[in-house]
């Protein structure tokens, strides 16, 4: 079965600096997923940055980019120039690609609180 | 162009009661996924629903059931609540060629007393 793991319950970063946040998985699947999703007080889960494991470059979004090691299954995305709104829990998930059986459901890790200091 | 709504935002049922809880996917989107996401957690996968079928279910009891309509909205019924299955419930959609991502809604908070 796939997990996901992120080690740090509690993330803290100076606004306008860079923050990185970690996350690990285990799969023996060769082809998957990787999601960050932010959650702000308001409840609502937002994408905020995708990679599909088959491509070698680092998905980037803006100010918010992933650091992809497959061989050590390790997804962290880093925050660059962060502000106040950043401030939100941050939740690595994982997803099978094939469209059959167990790979459609989003495997998550516990979440990283992300507090955003002025 | 709406993204995923669902309702109502809060609720209040005392154990033993039954509670359904509803979702409208973003336009366009087909197929729809339940989580339960306890305080202080990631979400767990309840089931999924595609062309009005279950498709997948996590590790629930059989008291979590749902159902799809025509219109692929969706809604999650919870029996015999129990005070452990306060929660917020998270509805996500998304189309379910091309490996899309999952878009979710506000969620739904349930309070059992």
């Amino acid at each position: 079965a796939q997990t996901v793991t992120q080690s740090q319950p509690e993330m803290s970063v100076q606004e306008a600096e860079t923050v990185t946040l970690s996350c690990t998985y285990d799969t023996s699947e060769s082809d998957y997923y990787l999601f960050w999703y932010k959650q702000p007080p308001s409840r609502q889960m937002i994408l905020v940055i995708r990679q599909e494991a088959y491509k070698q470059q680092n998905a980037t979004e803006n100010r918010f980019s992933v650091n992809f090691q497959k061989a050590a299954k390790s997804f962290s995305l880093k925050i660059s120039d962060s502000q106040l709104g950043d401030a939100a829990m941050y939740f690595c998930a994982y997803r099978g690609s094939n469209n059959a059986g167990n790979n459609r459901k989003l495997i998550w890790g516990l979440g990283t609180s992300l507090a955003v200091n002025p | 162009d709406a993204g995923v709504t669902q309702s109502p935002t809060h609720l209040i049922k005392t154990r033993g009661q039954q509670v359904t809880l509803r979702c409208s996917p973003k336009s366009g989107h087909d197929t729809v996924s339940w989580y339960q996401q306890a305080l202080g957690q990631g979400p767990q996968f309840i089931f999924q629903y595609y062309e009005e079928e279950e498709r997948q279910r996590g590790n629930f009891p059989d008291r979590f059931s749902g159902h799809q309509f025509p219109n692929y909205s969706s809604e999650l019924n919870v029996n015999a609540l129990l005070l452990g299955d306060s929660a917020l419930y998270l509805c996500a959609s998304s189309l379910s060629r091309y490996n899309q991502p999952q878009h979710f809604g506000d969620g739904t908070r349930l309070s059992i007393l």
